[in-house]
């Protein structure tokens, strides 16, 4: 049973546009959402967070927004840069035990 | 240590036979987690300790999988007769505050092990 969902298996943005990675959660009681990003060969990284208090966090480039009625949070990546290629992962927790992963967005900008 | 580390990073071993992967957290980090990843999936939760003691291992497919951190330090996590569906990347996380409702607690994780049954 998936309770975090990422729909879109891959993206390709040019750079310099805006990325927008989409997650959607089953999880009422979830309160706390992450995004890591992996490289290949290497675990994931911590990108940015967000607790269901607020309805966006942003961090330099990167801006997380929660729609707790529609169970939805999505990651803008602006301008997107080649760097930023990468597997993107969102995550939500309840109790800080257990951290649920979607399956994954894999980024492609392309210079 | 400056980050997670995980040996070995790559085994491969043969269905059957018993494996051991070893998780260092970072220093003073007292919450440690195993995950595991197979190929084209997202992080699957397998055990969360709190020090020493396993305090969510909910998420252990079976009984030929167990984890230990006896000095709430390096873990090491064991799977018996190994079978080809272990096959995965198992990635192990530590973090510096324990779990409380709110969250606020980020993970770091290691490079992973990546465990290859023939």
């Amino acid at each position: 049973d998936q309770q975090v969902k990422q729909n879109s298996p891959s993206l390709s943005v040019q750079e310099g546009r805006i990325s927008i990675l989409n997650c959607d959660y089953t999880n009422s009681m979830f309160d706390y959402f992450l995004w890591y990003k992996k490289y290949p060969a290497e675990g994931p990284t911590f990108l940015i967070s967000i607790s269901s208090i607020k309805d966006k966090n942003e961090d330099g480039r990167f801006t997380v927004f929660l729609n707790k009625s529609a169970k939805h949070l999505s990651l803008h990546i602006v301008p997107s840069q080649p760097g930023d290629s990468a597997v993107y992962f969102c995550a939500a927790t309840n109790t800080g035990n257990q951290f649920y992963f979607g399956t994954g967005t894999s980024l492609t900008v392309i210079p | 240590g400056a980050g997670v580390s995980q040996t070995p990073s790559n085994k491969v071993t043969e269905k059957g036979k018993y494996v051991e992967l070893r998780c260092d957290p970072i220093s003073g980090h007292t919450a440690l987690y195993w995950y595991r990843q197979s190929l084209g999936q997202g992080p699957e939760f397998l055990i969360y300790f709190q020090g020493t003691g396993a305090a969510d291992d909910s998420g252990l497919p079976n009984d030929r999988f167990f984890a230990v951190r006896p000095e709430g330090s390096v873990s090491t996590l064991k799977i018996q007769r190994t079978e080809r569906g272990d096959s995965a990347v198992y990635l192990c996380a530590s973090s510096l505050k324990p779990a409380t409702p709110s969250g606020a607690n980020v993970l770091t994780f290691g490079a992973g092990s990546r465990l290859t049954v023939l």
